[in-house]
């Protein structure tokens, strides 16, 4: 697609429920990555992807949190259990590579998740 | 330690005078860098980066960069503001940490220019 996709773009949810976001990236980018960011706050780093293979899961919270990434497009980032300091945007982007230098990273307009 | 700071939790700046908005960073070798704009209720965006060259950089929306390796910063500037220009600005940097490259990022910086 033209750009990082992202959905839901908003998500109420009640304590305890599980929730999927999805993410699809631009078309070609091999490289896929989740942030989390809080109310005005800074990016949290979560996930990478390369392909369908996640070389760094160091950011997941818990193992509440995990991802998957499928034919190397779309990914999934599922929350189980949901607690309510969860609420946060979660955004996703996209690059064509890791290792090809200086490659940009581009975002989608993030997923709005609020545990009630 | 690889990182990024900015500073500047907010800035300030009258309409039509030039803004700043600082970056500085540590990382090893030589490093890549990013800025990229964040206006309420959306994604970021990028602005601009650097990998090599010119130590000026020049981006979207009538911004542009300087690179200073002596100083390690990478402070992005614009000529003269607009109202419009009011956003969150982040600085990021791509670091080689235990073999993979990562893309770090500064806490943000609020612009706020004033009519």
């Amino acid at each position: 697609g033209a750009g990082v996709s992202q959905s839901p773009s908003n998500k109420v949810t009640e304590k305890g429920k599980d929730v999927e976001l999805r993410c699809d990236p631009i078309s070609g980018h091999t490289a896929l990555y989740w942030y989390r960011q809080s109310l005005g706050q800074g990016l949290e780093f979560l996930i990478y992807f390369q392909g369908n293979s996640a070389p760094d899961k160091s950011g997941l919270p818990s193992d509440r949190f995990s991802a998957e990434r499928t034919g190397g497009s779309v990914s999934t980032l599922t929350i189980q259990r949901t607690q309510q300091e969860d609420s946060a945007v979660y955004l996703c982007a996209s690059s064509l590579g890791i290792g090809d230098s200086g490659n940009t990273i581009y975002f989608g307009e993030g997923s709005w998740l609020t545990v009630v | 330690a690889q990182s990024v700071a900015q500073p500047e939790d907010q800035v300030n700046v009258a309409e039509g005078n030039p803004l700043t908005v600082k970056c500085t960073y540590s990382v090893s070798g030589n490093p890549y860098l990013f800025w990229y704009v964040q206006y309420p209720n959306r994604g970021l965006q990028f602005l601009l980066k650097y990998i090599t060259g010119d130590n000026l950089v020049k981006g979207s929306y009538g911004f542009e960069a300087e690179f200073n390796k002596s100083q390690t910063s990478f402070h992005l500037k614009k000529p003269s503001a607009l109202v419009s220009d009011s956003a969150l600005y982040f600085c990021a940097v791509r670091a080689l940490i235990s073999g993979t490259y990562k893309y770090i990022f500064g806490t943000g910086t609020r612009l706020k220019v004033l009519a």
